[in-house]
């Protein structure tokens, strides 16, 4: 099993509606996560960090985290072609002083 | 300000050459990472400096060298390249190593081994 699982998609939604993107983790003993997004060709961008149990806002994204069941996802409502681009979960782990290991990414498409 | 600044953008090496990849950042962090990303893989994880002065081996390290330069300044090195080598390269940065902080990623740099 990897540590860090995500649906690679495309995963498409039409413009206005909501995204969901999930993520699954093995280590039980993981506090962080946080969702990344990466444009094409270019470089990974932080855009949210969960901690707790439940869902944290911000803006039209929503992080929801439930630990005893091992998932985070990420919620991204209205969507907008803008957002197309790939998602990261990142999620500390056991190894490397407790460093980040991130999933494969799901690729969404967001269609006018 | 710039953030993480990695150099060069772009590379073409062939098998057994040697290149340095440099990555330098002006956000007074203390921990920086290097990362390889291939498709379906995600981010691996080569070689983290926790602090100046110290480096620490990741998940995929064969094949590389590391140097902590400074506090700003985080080198890659390929003493012999191969074609397995052929990536993406992302240097990133962080406040402190450690769960609760994020990273700020470089541009990356296209390696290509022939």
């Amino acid at each position: 099993q990897k540590e860090v699982e995500q649906n690679s998609g495309p995963l498409s939604v039409p413009e206005g509606a909501i995204a969901s993107l999930n993520c699954t983790y093995s280590d039980r003993g993981s506090q962080s996560f946080f969702w990344y997004r990466q444009y094409s060709g270019k470089s990974p961008e932080l855009i949210m960090s969960i901690y707790s149990n439940g869902d944290k806002e911000d803006g039209r994204f929503t992080a929801q985290l439930n630990k005893a069941s091992q998932y985070v996802s990420l919620l991204i409502r209205d969507s907008q072609p803008s957002d197309s681009a790939t998602y990261l979960c990142a999620v500390n782990g056991r190894n490397y002083g407790q460093n980040f290991v991130f999933g494969p990414g799901t690729r969404l498409s967001v269609l006018p | 300000n710039a953030g993480v600044t990695q150099t060069p953008k772009f590379q073409v090496l062939k098998t057994g050459q040697s290149m340095t990849l440099q990555c330098a950042q002006d956000m007074n962090h203390n921990s920086m990472y290097w990362y390889r990303q291939d498709p379906g893989m995600g981010l691996r994880l080569i070689y983290y400096s926790a602090s100046e002065g110290t480096t620490d081996k990741g998940e995929v390290p064969n094949g590389y060298n590391v140097s902590r330069l400074n506090k700003r300044e985080f080198s890659l090195r390929l003493e012999s390249a191969a074609p397995s080598q052929t990536s993406v390269y992302f240097c990133a940065s962080s406040e402190i190593h450690g769960q609760i902080y994020g990273y700020t990623f470089g541009s990356g740099t296209r390696l290509t081994v022939v």
